[in-house]
């Protein structure tokens, strides 16, 4: 699976929209980008992925580049509760393909 | 939909002692699920992968014997730490694979502590 590359931390304030970037530049044209956040002391969560087109759910809306090297998680109305570890992985979408998690971004909310 | 269970989500044991961990997709079938464990501060490491009906898949380094692995029925999995010792003590995560995207769900996480 592809390396990706994500900033230690970010803050943001409380309302406001996050943007979490990741940079994966050796991507493989058949791996998704997969987006998970840890919450302190709790298993990952899911949140998005996606191929080479953009993609939103209730939670967060993914923008991926068009040479699809790197992507922006944006998160539109940020809360307290969204303080937590975001995980940008790349993989290959077929039976039993893992997830290799990396450092990944802490985001902290603040009020 | 898409929900995983881990029980227990904390157990404290003395050294020498085995301690089963169970995964439980509760609303789909996995025919695939996966153990990580996770130190203090660290990122989530993938101890082994496993298949329904065969033998679990173990990553280089995670010892098999000693971190026995049953996935007997497509909707549980389970995790024996034999004989812990106190570098055992971790986070223990399983994950299952939802088959018609294939994207794996978390369970909550085990805190294992060995005395």
């Amino acid at each position: 699976d592809a390396k990706t590359t994500q900033p230690p931390s970010m803050d943001c304030a409380e309302g406001r929209a996050a943007n979490l970037p990741c940079n994966h530049s050796t991507i493989s044209g058949n791996e998704y980008v997969y987006w998970y956040r840890q919450i302190h002391s709790q298993g990952p969560q899911y949140i998005i992925h996606g191929l080479k087109n953009n993609e939103t759910n209730e939670m967060a809306s993914l923008i991926i580049t068009e040479d699809r090297k790197s992507s922006t998680l944006i998160l539109p109305h940020a809360t307290l509760r969204d303080t937590a570890v975001y995980y940008c992985i790349v993989r290959v979408e077929t039976s039993g393909s893992r997830l290799t998690f990396g450092e990944g971004t802490q985001l902290t909310v603040n009020p | 939909g898409a929900v995983v269970s881990q029980h227990p989500s904390r157990v404290i044991c003395k050294s020498g002692t085995s301690v089963k961990i169970e995964c439980r997709s509760l609303d789909f079938q996995a025919t695939t699920m996966f153990w990580y464990r996770q130190f203090p501060k660290q990122s989530l490491m993938l101890m082994a992968t496993s298949n329904e009906g065969s033998k679990a898949t173990y990553e280089q380094g995670v010892e098999k014997d000693k971190f026995l692995i049953n996935h007997a029925s497509l909707t549980l999995s389970t995790l024996t730490v034999t004989s812990a010792h106190p570098e055992d003590s971790s986070f223990y995560i399983c994950s299952a694979m939802a088959g018609e995207t294939d994207t794996q769900y978390f369970g909550p996480g085990t805190r294992l502590t060995v005395l």
